[in-house]
């Protein structure tokens, strides 16, 4: 079985740009998480996904969005780069909303 | 103030050392998650917990409801355990972490 798989695997942005991260959950799981994890901080929940509609956001500016398609889908937007935007970014699927199965995440350098 | 507390931040241990990690958090939970993060970002999740204890091959995770405060233990350690472990808490809306535990096993 296809893990949660993640894209691209690596990105680097300007400030000001904005860059779209996609997400690809294991068959049969209809929750996508996702997450920032910064450095030298501990992750960071950013938005919540769910049978297609957003179910919780975490404490992050309207600049960082997303959306789930039909097929669960996933991607994040995050528009008007800032340098601290630089981070890992990770998503998860779960059939359950318990137990989370990680992707192999983004990393994002904003210069 | 964090949700979720871990403790030590850092820890290097000799091989075959028994190890604990401790967790502490402050909100109403659904279930408690232990997680592995290698170098490079990878994380796998170890364990899942409502209650009690689970015990997967050397890695034992065990809660306390009543206490908020759950522990990872590992048994016999091996430089391929060194990573983060983190400690992640759902409470049904959301997701808190740990800031992590880095553990290095020196052979």
């Amino acid at each position: 079985e296809a893990g949660v798989t993640q894209s691209p695997t690596h990105l680097i942005k300007t400030r000001g740009q904005q860059v779209t991260l996609r997400c690809s959950p294991i068959s049969g799981h209809t929750s996508v998480y996702w997450y920032q994890q910064a450095l030298g901080l501990g992750l960071q929940f950013l938005l919540w996904y769910d049978e297609g509609e957003e179910r919780n956001r975490g404490n992050f500016p309207p600049r960082f969005s997303g959306r789930q398609f039909p097929n669960y889908s996933s991607e994040l937007n995050v528009n008007a780069l800032e340098l601290e935007d630089s981070a890992l970014y990770l998503c998860a699927s779960s059939s359950d909303r318990f137990t989370q199965y990680f992707g192999p995440g983004t990393r994002l350098t904003v210069l | 103030k964090n949700e979720v507390e871990q403790s030590p931040q850092n820890l290097t241990a000799q091989e075959g050392e028994f190890i604990t990690i401790n967790c502490s958090y402050s909100v109403g939970i659904s279930a408690l998650h232990w997680l592995q993060q290698h170098p490079g970002g990878g994380i796998v999740s170890l364990f899942m917990l409502s209650s009690g204890k689970k015990k997967h091959g050397r890695l034992i995770a065990t809660i306390n409801i009543q206490e908020k405060h759950s522990s990872l233990h590992i048994t016999a350690s091996h430089p391929r355990d060194s990573a983060v472990y983190i400690c992640a808490v759902n409470t049904g809306n959301q997701f808190y972490f740990g800031t992590g535990t880095s553990l290095t096993v020196i052979p």
